[in-house]
């Protein structure tokens, strides 16, 4: 059983178009992380909340904001996408301060 | 500025064949170094790595860290399409300012296992 789950799997949205991607987890794990991931690309950090502590990443744009309403939810928000924000968004989870280890499998934004 | 650094960017195989892969990181404050397969999805976790000479085995992948010379590699044995993938590297470094350690990835190699 899928123990991160995001959806969308696949997300077409229009140039400036607000648009929420979501992440769920049964692990009961206290963090959860958004990645950006683009073609030929490493993940990057955007950002993770650790319980209810939202940690922004310094370089992650004002675009991009995040909700958690509780253990098991996460959002991303896009507020304003552009062509530029077309990329792979990972969700990831893990335990106390242990590095992400448990992945979603993906929602696929595409922005026309 | 911490890098991790994979090599190579891709390799093409045989079936059968026998394959390293390298990852080679400047970062402070090491914490552990893991090891992903990316198929057309998300990350699946292979392996944690924190300690020097130590390997990690899990059928016919396994790992080995070494924390002086700062490498890791990740070796598969009897090469199967199915582990056709990218494989990517990443280290877990300290972040005192946060509250949980940062994640800094490699770009990934691409395998290709032919029949």
């Amino acid at each position: 059983d899928a123990m991160v789950i995001q959806n969308p799997r696949y997300q077409v949205t229009q140039f400036g178009k607000p648009v929420t991607l979501s992440c769920s987890q049964t692990l009961n794990h206290n963090v959860m992380y958004w990645y950006q991931q683009k073609s030929s690309q490493a993940p990057k950090l955007l950002f993770h909340y650790y319980d209810k502590d939202f940690n922004n990443e310094a370089d992650t744009p004002d675009n991009f904001q995040s909700r958690r309403p509780n253990t098991s939810f996460c959002f991303l928000d896009i507020r304003s996408p552009g062509l530029g924000d077309a990329a792979m968004y990972l969700c990831a989870t893990s335990t106390g301060g242990g590095p992400a280890k448990y992945f979603g499998a993906g929602t696929r934004l595409s922005v026309l | 500025e911490d890098k991790v650094v994979q090599s190579p960017l891709s390799l093409v195989v045989h079936e059968g064949d026998t394959v390293t892969l390298n990852c080679s990181y400047e970062v402070t404050n090491f914490r552990s170094l893991l090891w992903y397969k990316q198929e057309k999805k998300a990350p699946t976790f292979l392996f944690m790595l924190t300690s020097s000479g130590i390997e990690k085995k899990s059928g016919r992948l396994s790992s080995i860290l070494d924390k002086k010379e700062l490498f890791s590699i990740l070796n598969i044995t009897a090469t199967q399409t199915g582990d056709s993938a990218i494989y990517l590297c990443a280290v877990e470094a300290a972040d005192y300012g946060g509250a949980t350690n940062k994640l800094i990835f490699g770009t990934g190699t691409l395998l290709a296992v032919q029949p």
